[in-house]
C-alpha cells in the first residue's frame, strides 16, 4: 500500500529565509504527486503537481518541487518565504489507476518576522 | 474559491445522533470525493462517487454512508455518532474524465460530537 511521509511536523523560519518541506512516498508503481496548502480555517488548495515530464514543477507563488524517483521524494522548496506563506502543507500521492489521494500528516510552516 | 460548496460549515451534535453533510461539486465535475481530517488520523480518504455510482472506498466506517444524486451533489451521512467522529470533513470534486486528475476541495464541514 502506498504511503506518504512528511518528515517534519513543524517548520519555523524567518521571513525571506529559504525553506524546504520534505516528502517521501512509498509505492511500487508509477505515481502522481501533489502538494496542497491549507491556510488557517480554510480548505485545501492545490499548490503544484507532478504528473509526468519535467521533474521540476513550479507554482505561481514561487514554490517548486522536484520529483526524485530514485529517492522516492517530492520535496517542496521556496528560496525566500513571506509571512503570508504561513500555512499547513500536505504532500499527497495517487498511484496509476487510482483516483484516491493518500496524504501525508502535513507540515506546519510558520514564517516569523 | 474552488467552486466546491459544503454545508453546513459547522455542526455540533451529541453522541448517538445522525447528521448529513452536503456537497455541491464544481460545475461540470462528475466525481465527488469525501475525506476526513482529524488530529490523530490526519487526512483520510473515505469514499468516491462518479456520476451517481460508488467508484472507490477507503477507510469509511459502516456507520457512515454516502450517495451522489442525479444533479451530482453528494451527501455524507454519519450515524450513531461517537466522540471520535469529531473532525473536519472535506468534499472534493474532479472532472471524472480519467486519472490523473486534480481534485478541488471545498471549505469543509467541522463536526463536533459532544
Amino acid at each position: 500500500a502506498q504511503s506518504v511521509t512528511q518528515l517534519d511536523s513543524q517548520v519555523p523560519v524567518f521571513e525571506e529565509a529559504p525553506v524546504e518541506l520534505r516528502c517521501n512516498y512509498s509505492s511500487s508503481v508509477s505515481v502522481y504527486l501533489f502538494w496542497y496548502v491549507q491556510y488557517p480555517n480554510q480548505g485545501l488548495q492545490l499548490l503544484l503537481k507532478y504528473l509526468s515530464g519535467s521533474t521540476l514543477v513550479e507554482s505561481i507563488n514561487g514554490f517548486e518541487a522536484e520529483f526524485n524517483k530514485s529517492q522516492t521524494s517530492f520535496h517542496l522548496r521556496k528560496p525566500s518565504v513571506h509571512i503570508s506563506d504561513t500555512a499547513e502543507y500536505f504532500c499527497a500521492v495517487t498511484e496509476g489507476g487510482s483516483e484516491k489521494l493518500v496524504f501525508g500528516k502535513g507540515t506546519k510552516l510558520t514564517v516569523n518576522p | 474559491d474552488s467552486g466546491v460548496t459544503q454545508t453546513p460549515k459547522h455542526l455540533i451534535t451529541a453522541t448517538g445522533q445522525r447528521v448529513t453533510l452536503r456537497c455541491s461539486p464544481r460545475s461540470g465535475d462528475l466525481s465527488v470525493y469525501w475525506y476526513q481530517q482529524s488530529l490523530d488520523q490526519g487526512l483520510q480518504f473515505l469514499i468516491q462517487y462518479y456520476n451517481g455510482e460508488e467508484r472507490a472506498k477507503g477507510n469509511i466506517l459502516e456507520r457512515f454512508s454516502a450517495q451522489q444524486f442525479p444533479d451530482l451533489h453528494s451527501e455524507l451521512n454519519l450515524s450513531s455518532l461517537e466522540l471520535g467522529d469529531s473532525a473536519l470533513y472535506f468534499c472534493a470534486s474532479s472532472e471524472g474524465t480519467g486519472y490523473p486528475e486534480t481534485q478541488y476541495f471545498g471549505p469543509g464541514t467541522r463536526l463536533l460530537v459532544l
